[in-house]
């Protein structure tokens, strides 16, 4: 079955700790982003990429950081620099530009403990 | 800067009604707005793609229209079933067409 998988579903993380969250892709698609999720705030763009080996940041990367090395695979890192990272983090694919949909993935909750 | 806006947080309704939910945007027209239903705890799943020169759009009981002068989209589910209890998405890709920004989102609870 084709789709997009993050793991870990959960993933706790102690104060001053970098962890990275998982996302592949079967679907062949170009492009691959991640969202941020907090009550009340809806989707919040992370970072995303068009393409291999390029990325952008988007209205919240800071505290981020991720690599597209290969086209199926879009890893996020948060880093110690992330002062809030308490959040539920989405991954989505989509072919590329035009009037396509996104596809998701079933999410990341991480909690700083 | 681009937005787009769900102004309703939680929209509650009975068995069999419709549910209307509406979606604003500002500054340029997009070519098209998405929608989407996010279950808790899941990724969100598309719904309907409405297009700025399409004034309405239906799939079974949802109904989507695009009305570009009020800047806005209206999210219709008629004869609402417990089952669509879910918060629903208002998306649009921005300026440069690189990335979709979504709404807040409205959370809808249909009671039996």
């Amino acid at each position: 079955d084709g789709g997009i998988t993050q793991s870990p579903k959960y993933l706790f993380r102690k104060e001053g700790q970098n962890v990275t969250l998982s996302c592949e892709q079967n679907l062949n698609h170009d492009a691959m982003y991640w969202y941020r999720q907090d009550p009340g705030q809806g989707l919040r763009l992370i970072y995303y990429s068009q393409i291999v080996n390029d990325f952008q940041k988007g209205d919240i990367a800071e505290g981020y950081s991720v690599s597209r090395e290969k086209k199926e695979s879009f890893p996020l890192t948060v880093t110690s620099a992330q002062k809030n990272p308490t959040a539920f983090y989405l991954c989505a694919s989509m072919p590329g530009q035009g009037n396509t949909e996104a596809f998701f993935g079933q999410g990341t909750r991480l909690t700083v403990v | 800067s681009q937005k787009i806006e769900q102004n309703s947080e939680a929209l509650n309704i009975q068995e069999g009604k419709t549910a209307t939910l509406t979606c604003n945007y500002t500054n340029y027209s997009p070519a098209y707005l998405q929608w989407y239903r996010q279950d808790p705890g899941r990724g969100p799943v598309f719904l309907l793609l409405i297009r700025e020169n399409e004034k309405e759009k239906r799939k079974e009981r949802l109904k989507v229209t695009f009305d570009t002068t009020l800047k806005q989209s209206l999210f219709h589910i008629t004869a609402s079933q417990p089952a669509d209890s879910a918060t629903y998405l208002c998306a649009r890709r921005n300026q440069a067409g690189t990335a979709l920004i979504f709404g807040k989102g409205t959370t809808l609870s249909v009671s039996s």
